[in-house]
């Protein structure tokens, strides 16, 4: 299957700081990418929808400017968690792909 | 009511036993289902797709009732390492999007 990455895997960082997360399609070309936040014992909720060279899509709830994404090539999508608080503190996912999603390996962001 | 639902389980089963996973989805224009697996702390992959004939790969096999609206997974002979949680996954738009269920867990013992 295709390949997505994400980067960094973890991080921790202190309130109010930003923390931005980077997903890569390897090797293929994605006009369109989706991020996803999984609290623990939880499903995945699409928080909002990439799209290469215009604005992003969000899912209702999901504060546009507390989370900024940037897709400006056909193989980069990035989240940034601006003012990251505790409540933050998630698992987040990327997926890119055509008939089928392929996810990258996700970023637990912790939030002191 | 959730647009995909499944019974968060969890499902404890002994080596060897045949286990099925149902999952109903709200919308009936949907076009495309996945299952897909999730192991702790990591992402979501792709297990199979369903398709409206049913399909089976090895052990597993899916199956779609568009009339009901509901899919399944069955596993056969299972083996410890099959222990993960198992995501129905719904695609609902002419896009990609997927919206997922809540997750199967699934316990295989000794």
């Amino acid at each position: 299957g295709a390949v997505v990455s994400q980067h960094p895997s973890r991080v921790i960082c202190k309130s109010g700081t930003s923390v931005k997360i980077e997903c890569r399609s390897l090797d293929f070309q994605a006009t369109t990418m989706f991020w996803y936040r999984q609290f623990p014992k939880q499903s995945l909720m699409l928080m909002a929808t990439s799209n290469e060279g215009s604005k992003a899509t969000y899912e209702q709830g999901v504060e546009k400017d507390k989370f900024l994404i940037n897709h400006a090539s056909l193989t980069l999508s990035t989240l940034t968690v601006t003012s990251a608080h505790p409540e933050d503190s998630s698992f987040y996912i990327c997926s890119g792909g055509w008939e089928t999603q392929y996810f990258g390996p996700g970023t637990r962001l912790l939030v002191l | 009511r959730k647009e995909v639902e499944q019974d968060p389980g969890p499902f404890n089963v002994p080596e060897g036993a045949t286990v099925a996973f149902n999952c109903t989805y709200s919308n009936s224009a949907s076009q495309s289902f996945f299952w897909y697996r999730q192991d702790c702390r990591k992402e979501p992959k792709l297990l199979m797709s369903v398709y409206s004939s049913g399909n089976e790969d090895g052990r597993f096999t899916a199956q779609l009732n568009r009339a009901s609206q509901y899919i399944s997974l069955l596993i056969r002979d299972s083996k410890l390492s099959d222990s993960a949680t198992y995501l129905c996954v719904v695609n609902s738009d002419a896009g990609n999007m997927l919206t997922f269920g809540g997750g199967t867990r699934l316990m295989v013992k000794p």
